[in-house]
């Protein structure tokens, strides 16, 4: 499979825990893109990469949020000191070359639920 | 803050009917993309529509840009009970990475 993978696909951990998740883009793709969604509403964005540089982020994404992608490849997502907000999908996503035009391929998701 | 509003914000009909659903977004765009997301998946793409053309098929699927009414609608024909999904349009942002800005989607419901 060729696609964006993520995992782990569900997380139920306690509020003040932390949590890492990770994302494998399509392998050419040197732009990558984490979202977040909450039920019955569309994606938010949260932070975006160009290779391994770390070029926007979205005010959604508090200090407690931090996001690498050290070698341009993988990226992960940690959220420490979880807060039950928090529980939403966490949504990976990447895209090939620069400017617009090109499709972005989302992956399955990463659940989060802050109990 | 969302650029898309898609609407009606949910829809069923009969199956072997068509679906149109509609997406107004507020600033210029250079491409408007349509999503489908079965509950609790991932999004799949559908079609990407440029902001220089005016309609685009693809398979069941028939999608309308109209630059002037920052407007996009999608027709699915013939419906099937697998086309039960919410829909999403999307737009590129030309002062934001080109990140993609989301409507609340249009959850679509097909009847047996």
């Amino acid at each position: 499979d060729t696609g964006v993978s993520q995992n782990p696909r569900h997380k139920i951990t306690k509020r003040g825990q932390n949590v890492t998740f990770r994302c494998d883009p399509i392998s050419e793709h040197n732009r990558l893109y984490w979202y977040r969604q909450t039920l019955g509403q569309g994606p938010e964005f949260l932070t975006y990469f160009q290779n391994e540089a770390q070029l926007e982020k979205s005010r959604l994404l508090s200090d407690r949020f931090s996001a690498e992608r050290p070698k341009g490849s993988f990226s992960t997502l940690e959220i420490q000191r979880t807060e039950q907000g928090d529980s939403a999908m966490y949504l990976c996503a990447s895209r090939v070359g620069s400017g617009s035009g090109n499709t972005i391929y989302f992956g399955e998701g990463s659940w989060l639920t802050v109990v | 803050s969302q650029q898309g509003e898609e609407d009606p914000q949910a829809l069923s009909i009969q199956e072997g009917e068509n679906a149109t659903m509609n997406c107004s977004y507020k600033t210029s765009i250079n491409n408007l993309q349509w999503y489908r997301q079965n509950s609790g998946r991932g999004l799949v793409h559908l079609i990407l529509i440029r902001s220089n053309e005016r309609e685009k098929h693809s398979g069941r699927l028939r999608v309308t840009l109209d630059t002037s009414k920052k407007s996009s609608s999608l027709l699915i024909t013939a419906s099937r009970a697998a086309d039960t999904a919410s829909y999403f349009c999307a737009t590129d942002r030309e002062d934001s990475n080109y990140q993609l800005i989301w409507g609340a989607g249009t959850k679509l419901i097909i009847k047996p």
